[in-house]
């Protein structure tokens, strides 16, 4: 069935340094690959997403890249401060029309002052 | 704009009860879903409707029921509780654009059955 993985489960950085997080899906036709932050005892958010007919995306200090032959994705972070601290989710859709999410299980995020 | 909400934020059941978790959207989106989240697992999908009147299973469907009789609303029903189900549960909704599919969760309900 359609799955997506994610690694590393946690990641622990020190402050100002990168932080990448990678995601693996089966699914050929998705098409629609977002990025949740979830903050302890919250709800997830969206931070970043992205669509196959483009390769990079960036905001501020947050970029997706995607490559759609290998079905792989990755979410950098740059600069990393305290607050980014969080559990990460990756997903993949077919979008429009079928429209179902598959997510990844999380990577923990601990940012080190 | 009140956004997704849910009701109610926590319960506790008896193995064997039943309930229903509510949950509301303002936003007009057309596309609903229910997810729970276990340590360690992610969001797994159990249901989802990409309209009023049609819905469609998940990953992990068995032991709920869900209907969508307006945009509005989307209740999920455990049938008959058990200690499996033990779980936050999140609604989302969400449009589709041409650039984007954002999902939009509610705060989740946190359940325990015992």
């Amino acid at each position: 069935g359609e799955n997506v993985e994610q690694h590393p489960s946690t990641l622990s950085v020190q402050e100002g340094d990168s932080a990448v997080i990678k995601c693996t899906y089966s699914d050929s036709a998705s098409n629609y690959f977002p990025w949740y932050k979830q903050e302890l005892g919250k709800r997830p958010q969206l931070i970043i997403d992205i669509r196959s007919n483009v390769g990079e995306k960036k905001d501020q200090r947050i970029a997706v890249t995607l490559n759609k032959t290998a079905k792989h994705f990755s979410l950098h972070i740059t600069e990393t401060q305290p607050e980014d601290s969080a559990v990460y989710f990756c997903a993949a859709s077919r979008g429009s029309g079928t429209y179902k999410y598959i997510f990844g299980t999380g990577t923990r995020l601990k940012v080190l002052a | 704009n009140a956004g997704v909400t849910q009701t109610p934020k926590f319960q506790v059941l008896k193995t064997g009860q039943s309930m229903t978790l509510q949950c509301a959207q303002d936003m007009n989106h057309e596309y609903m879903s229910w997810y729970r989240q276990d340590p360690g697992m992610g969001l797994r999908l159990i249901h989802y409707s990409v309209g009023a009147g049609i819905t469609d299973q998940g990953e992990v469907p068995n032991g709920y029921n869900v209907s969508r009789s307006t945009t509005e609303d989307f209740p999920l029903r455990l049938l008959s509780a058990a200690p499996s189900q033990t779980s936050v549960y999140f609604c989302a909704s969400s449009y589709s654009r041409d650039t984007s599919y954002e999902q939009y969760f509610g705060p989740g309900t946190r359940l325990t059955v015992t």
